[in-house]
Order: C-alpha cells, then sequence, then structure tokens
C-alpha cells in the first residue's frame, strides 16, 4: 500500500499570512493526489484534485503543485474560515490512502 | 446536487455487527461512473478506507486488508442506497464512519461525503 507522508502535522500562521504544508508519497503517484480540508465535527471537503485542479467554489487562494512523489498545498492570504485540519490523498491504487493530516491553527 | 445520509446505531457490542446505511440522492448507486465507499476515522488510525462496491455490468467490491474478513459493502438498488457490515466488532473499531462517493481516476476521488456517524464498541 502507498504511504503518504504529511509535514508538518501542525502549524501556527496569521491571518492574511501563507501557509505551506506538504506530502510525499512512498511509490510514484502521477498527479492522483487530492487535498481535503476537515473541520470539527464535519466530513473532509475536497479542495483539490489531480494535484492542482481546484473544485468548483474553492476560492483562488488554494493551491496545489507537484507530481510523481511530491506534492505541495499552499493557502496564500489566510482567511479565518481557513483554520482547519488538511489531509492529501492518493488515489491513484487501491486501497486509496490519507496523509495523517495537518492542523492549522491561528497565531 | 448530490447528497449522501447516513443512518445506524452510535453503540455497538463487542463480538456483535456494525451496520450503517447511506441513502444517495443526486444520483444512483447503479451508476457506471462513480464508486459507493465507506471510509472511518479515529484518532489512533486517522482517515482510513474500508472499502468500496460499484456498478459495471455487475456489481464489484474491493475491500481494505485490515478488515477483509469481517466486512459487506452492499447496494440497494430499490432504496438507492448502500449498506456496511462490519462483523465480530472489538474496540479498536471505535470511530466516526463516514459513506463517500468516489469519482474521477479509479473512482477513489471522494468528492461527497455524508455527514458521519460516531460509532462506539463498548459493553
Amino acid at each position: 500500500a502507498i504511504q503518504l507522508t504529511q509535514s508538518p502535522s501542525s502549524l501556527s500562521a496569521s491571518v492574511g499570512g501563507r501557509v505551506t504544508i506538504t506530502c510525499r508519497a512512498s511509490q510514484g503517484i502521477s498527479s492522483a493526489l487530492a487535498w481535503y480540508q476537515q473541520k470539527p465535527g464535519k466530513a473532509p471537503k475536497l479542495l483539490i484534485s489531480d494535484a492542482s485542479s481546484l473544485e468548483s467554489g474553492v476560492p483562488s487562494r488554494f493551491s496545489g503543485s507537484g507530481s510523481g512523489t511530491d506534492f505541495t498545498l499552499t493557502i496564500n492570504s489566510l482567511q479565518p474560515e481557513d483554520f482547519a485540519t488538511y489531509y492529501c490523498q492518493q488515489f491513484n491504487s487501491v486501497p486509496p490512502s490519507f496523509g495523517g493530516g495537518t492542523k492549522v491553527e491561528i497565531k | 446536487q448530490v447528497q449522501l445520509q447516513q443512518s445506524g446505531p452510535g453503540l455497538v457490542r463487542p463480538s456483535q455487527t456494525l451496520s450503517l446505511t447511506c441513502a444517495i440522492s443526486g444520483d444512483s448507486v447503479s451508476s457506471d461512473s462513480a464508486a459507493w465507499n465507506w471510509i472511518r476515522q479515529s484518532p489512533s488510525r486517522g482517515l482510513e478506507w474500508l472499502g468500496r462496491t460499484y456498478y459495471r455490468s455487475r456489481w464489484y467490491n474491493d475491500y481494505a486488508l485490515s478488515v477483509k474478513s469481517r466486512i459487506s459493502i452492499n447496494p440497494d438498488t430499490s432504496k438507492n442506497q448502500f449498506s456496511l457490515q462490519l462483523n465480530s466488532v472489538t474496540p479498536e473499531d471505535t470511530a466516526v464512519y463516514y459513506c463517500a462517493r468516489g469519482a474521477s481516476y479509479q473512482m477513489l476521488r471522494f468528492d461527497y461525503w455524508g455527514q458521519g456517524t460516531l460509532v462506539t464498541v463498548s459493553s
């Protein structure tokens, strides 16, 4: 099974700031990577698919990049509603797997 | 707009069977471009995919190795829903369980989720 390693596991940032989260796959997954946002008590919400394609309705301050084994989620101009936990997930092969999550907290 | 509505008990006794149902609106369980998944989340295991069912001229299932001997995911076309059964549960199966639609490449990109059901395994 493909392992996904996310870093950092948590970070503190200010409103208006910029955040970068990385996700590394244990083997190449082409661009079959998604990013999710999860708020307490809620289901994960799909933000980005195919490593860099923004889902409909997701603000343009979110962006993704990478291919193969190394991927990045960037949030520019952080807004109060962006404080949440973010997960990467590979959908290249069965079983799909998730990263351990990155909790973004307010500084 | 696809919506997934979960139902089922929040408390299951050890060694018993966990059963949850996910009702689909806005899509069909028999869709030839989607798969219907169960995923759970716990502090110890994180987000863990459990399995899926999908229809491509016939019904298929895939299951995670960690639960393969205990799990069954079944479609119900008459009610446009699918279900999860997990047998012989232990406290380690305590988690929030989600149903989710899988789409796109490999049908493993989860674009719609149910609201989640906290299932506690305890006597």
